[in-house]
């Protein structure tokens, strides 16, 4: 069945860029989503790329989709610690069949 | 707008009790997704419905879980008997229409079977 995966820890600097990595198995995919998860609280949709796409830019956040190689990156510019949160990939089929990741657990260190 | 509004937001019960966990949509929204949370498996899809009728529920994990939406504001996800391996965060999502791909999660409900 479908797969998302990303690495499950990322750890940065305050004012550095953070960069969280996806892969995923699906090549029916046709959106492909980032999600922000903050503590006890529900997942928030912060970004979504359309598979026909290879980039996104909003404000901080730059998506970077390689299709090619099932591959998608959220990249957060001048980290803050208000950043710090888990970070879910996910992917669907025309809003259906949705999989998520495991998540990316982002702490940003002062 | 409220967003999606969940209750309760804890529930400890025990083994073999009957769990229900209701979720209100957000107004127009007509899709309705219920999800499970654990560390071990991450965040499941169990079940979604369109315009109140169920139309996945492929991740029901077995007959002790049962989901009705009986009216377009209103959701209910049903554990009996309920077990220890259901202790989970149930998370319930609404979206609307042609953008149905854009969920809104609630704050969820916190479970735990002793």
């Amino acid at each position: 069945g479908e797969d998302v995966e990303q690495s499950l820890f990322l750890s940065v600097r305050e004012g550095d860029s953070s960069v969280i990595n996806c892969t995923y198995t699906d090549s029916s995919s046709t959106y492909l989503y980032w999600y922000k998860q903050e503590p006890g609280a529900g997942l928030q949709l912060l970004t979504y790329i359309f598979s026909n796409m290879d980039m996104k830019q909003d404000q901080r956040l730059t998506v970077l989709l390689n299709k090619k190689d099932k591959h998608l990156s959220l990249r957060i510019a001048d980290t803050q610690t208000g950043d710090s949160a888990i970070y879910f990939c996910a992917e669907s089929s025309y809003g259906q069949n949705f999989v998520f990741g495991p998540g990316t657990r982002l702490s940003v260190l002062p | 707008d409220a967003g999606v509004i969940q209750s309760p937001r804890h529930e400890v019960t025990e083994m073999g009790q009957e769990v229900t966990l209701r979720c209100k949509p957000i107004s127009g929204h007509d899709y309705l997704f219920w999800y499970r949370q654990t560390m071990m498996r991450g965040l499941e899809l169990l079940i979604y419905f369109n315009n109140n009728v169920p139309i996945d529920d492929s991740g029901m994990p077995e007959d002790r879980f049962s989901a009705k939406m009986p009216n377009a504001s209103f959701s209910t996800l049903k554990i009996q008997p309920s077990e220890p391996r259901d202790s989970a965060v149930y998370f319930c999502a609404s979206s609307f229409g042609g953008r149905a791909h854009e969920q809104f999660f609630g704050p969820g409900t916190r479970l735990t079977v002793l």
